[in-house]
Order: C-alpha cells, then sequence, then structure tokens
C-alpha cells in the first residue's frame, strides 16, 4: 500500500523560513508533488521531484530523498498571502497518472 | 481559456436523491479524475479516465459513478446520496502524455447531503 505522512499544522512568522517535510511509503515511486490550497479554493501545482535533489523556483524550493522516502517543501522570505494548506502527493509506477496526497500541512504566517 | 469549470458551486440534497456533478475542461486534457476533500482525511481519489471512453475505480468509489463520453466531460453521479457524501468534490486533469505532467484542478463543488 500507501502512505505519506506531513505535519497537521506549522505556525511561522513574516520573513522567515520555513520547511514542511513529507514522508512517504509506495511500492515504485515515480514522482512527488506539492501543491498549495489556499482556504475555499482549488489546489495549485508547486513542484515536482522525481529524481533526488533540490528544484527551486523562487521562494519555494522542493527536496527528495528517494533512498528515505523523504521531501521537504522550503518556504523563503515568507508572506502572509503564503498561509495556506500545503499538500505532499506521490505517484506510483502502474497506476498512469493517479496521486495519492497527504492530508496537508496548514500554514500559518504570523506578522 | 477557462481550464477546468464545475457546477453546481455548491448544492444542498436530501438523503435518497440522486445528483450528477460537472466537469468540463477545455484544455483536451486525456486524463480527468475526481476526488472528495474532508476534513483530516485530505483528498481521496474516486474515479479516474486515462482517455474518452473508459474509466476507472479509485480509492473511495462506492455510491459514485462516471461516465467519459468525449474528452472534454466527466460528470460524477450519485445515485442515492447519503450524508455521509456530505464533502467538497474536485476535479482535476491531465494531459497524459508523459509521467511528469500535472494535475489541475477545477474550483470544487460544495455538496451537502441532508
Amino acid at each position: 500500500g500507501q502512505n505519506i505522512d506531513q505535519p497537521t499544522e506549522m505556525t511561522a512568522t513574516e520573513g522567515a523560513i520555513v520547511q514542511i517535510n513529507c514522508t512517504y511509503q509506495t511500492s515504485g515511486f515515480n514522482g512527488l508533488f506539492w501543491y498549495q490550497q489556499h482556504a475555499g479554493e482549488a489546489p495549485t501545482f508547486l513542484s515536482y521531484n522525481v529524481l533526488d535533489g533540490l528544484e527551486e523556483k523562487g521562494r519555494f524550493s522542493s527536496f527528495l530523498s528517494r533512498s528515505k522516502g523523504y521531501s521537504y517543501l522550503l518556504l523563503k522570505e515568507l508572506q502572509m498571502k503564503d498561509s495556506a494548506s500545503y499538500l505532499c502527493a506521490v505517484r506510483s509506477e502502474n497506476q498512469g497518472g493517479k496521486l495519492i496526497f497527504g492530508q496537508g500541512t496548514e500554514l500559518s504566517v504570523k506578522p | 481559456i477557462a481550464g477546468i469549470t464545475q457546477a453546481p458551486t455548491s448544492q444542498i440534497l436530501a438523503a435518497g436523491r440522486r445528483m450528477t456533478l460537472r466537469c468540463t475542461q477545455d484544455m483536451r486534457h486525456n486524463a480527468m479524475y475526481w476526488y472528495r476533500q474532508d476534513l483530516g482525511l485530505g483528498l481521496r481519489l474516486i474515479h479516474y479516465s486515462n482517455t474518452a471512453g473508459t474509466t476507472g475505480k479509485g480509492e473511495v468509489p462506492d455510491g459514485y459513478s462516471v461516465s467519459r463520453a468525449n474528452t472534454d466531460d466527466f460528470p460524477l453521479t450519485l445515485a442515492s446520496a447519503v450524508p455521509s457524501q456530505t464533502s467538497v468534490y474536485f476535479c482535476a486533469s491531465r494531459e497524459g502524455q508523459s509521467d511528469t505532467d500535472t494535475q489541475y484542478f477545477g474550483p470544487g463543488t460544495r455538496l451537502t447531503v441532508l
């Protein structure tokens, strides 16, 4: 089966850096996605990792270690608008494009 | 380009009634998905379709059916709604040409079954 774990909630200060962790167990790993979801809205794509290492996109970076079944999303220079839920999702081989989502991490950015 | 649209935006439904949630995409994506999102449980896949004319079951398919008569539309039907189907329903689509394709989500339908 597949299992994805991420913290339920986190709090950080505006201007700071926060790291949101995700651990997963899956057979035939074939990619990990991070999505951002503001309250009452649809999830929107942030990043994709399939090889080990760091992918950087502006203030957001995502890291993957396949041997450890571990990923993190790093948010720099936090802004109030970054307050949202961050969803980790895993894709497996032989499952087509289907994703299995974690429960999401609710991030609150305080002034 | 509208992307993915869903209708209705929200609905209150009596238990036992039949309901169809509509999803339309104008990106000519091959694959489409239906998820439900519940507090503490995250997004769970109900049904999916890799291409027009084919459908498959996800994690939580019971009580739901889908059809994929053409590329653009992927309706989700609740034959006889029950209160446990109260949820927010998201439709998503993916180009489907490679494994790196991203899923794009519609705005969601908030359904309450009383």
